[in-house]
């Protein structure tokens, strides 16, 4: 399995509405990371886990939430969005933080926000 | 203020030519470079890197050159064809602090292969 699977793949929120945000990866990869796209602009990193410890938080809001359950799940729960937090939302997963070999990345969530 | 940039929104060339895809870097503290082509609804892949030090690596179709005095990389696709029409993203890695292995990336580059 060579994947990062991002589930779902669409969501629809109101900004009173608790979700979560899931990814997962069986290839061993040890740092896994939540980046954000907005449309037109590069992907922007959001937070990074390394050995299941957060390990950067970019001043993210605290209505992001990342959490890491074990070595092979990433979740982002989310709650009390804004508009402006719709976007497509980016989990990708190396071996080893920063690995130089590039990052593998899922297919996103696309996220609105009403 | 954007430490990657891609200048150019879109590139448009003809099967069988030679793409060249520009991204330029303002941060001295990148320790490699890397390339990621996005198709429509899917994530990003990587293609290709080059560390700090070198100026320049090839894999197959693809070649990517480091001028480290111009900040300035580039990836050459030869010859191109209809298949690699997709979003081109540039990345840096940070080298170390609080940045040591933070991808950052550029804007991206819409390359459309006509055959």
């Amino acid at each position: 399995d060579t994947e990062v699977t991002q589930t779902p793949k669409h969501l629809v929120m109101g900004m009173t509405n608790k979700k979560s945000l899931k990814c997962e990866q069986h290839m061993g990869h040890r740092a896994m990371y939540w980046y954000k796209q907005k449309a037109k602009k590069p992907p922007e990193l959001m937070f990074v886990y390394s050995y299941e410890k957060l390990s950067i938080n970019e001043s993210v809001p605290s209505r992001f939430s990342p959490e890491c359950p074990n070595s092979s799940l990433l979740n982002l729960h989310l709650h009390a969005l804004q508009p402006e937090d719709s976007a497509l939302y980016l989990c990708a997963s190396s071996q080893s933080p920063g690995q130089a070999s590039g990052y593998t990345f899922g297919s996103g969530t696309r996220l609105t926000v009403v | 203020d954007q430490q990657v940039k891609q200048n150019s929104p879109s590139l448009s060339v003809q099967e069988g030519r030679i793409s060249i895809l520009n991204c330029d870097y303002t941060n001295s503290m990148f320790d490699y470079f890397l390339w990621y082509k996005k198709y429509p609804a899917e994530g990003p892949t990587f293609l290709i890197s080059i560390s700090s030090i070198k100026d320049k690596n090839e894999d197959g179709r693809f070649t990517v050159f480091l001028n480290k005095s111009a900040k300035h990389l580039s990836l050459h696709i030869v010859p191109s064809q209809p298949g690699d029409s997709a979003v081109y993203f540039c990345a840096a890695r940070g080298a170390g602090g609080t940045s040591y292995g933070k991808l950052t990336f550029g804007q991206g580059t819409i390359l459309t292969v006509h055959p």
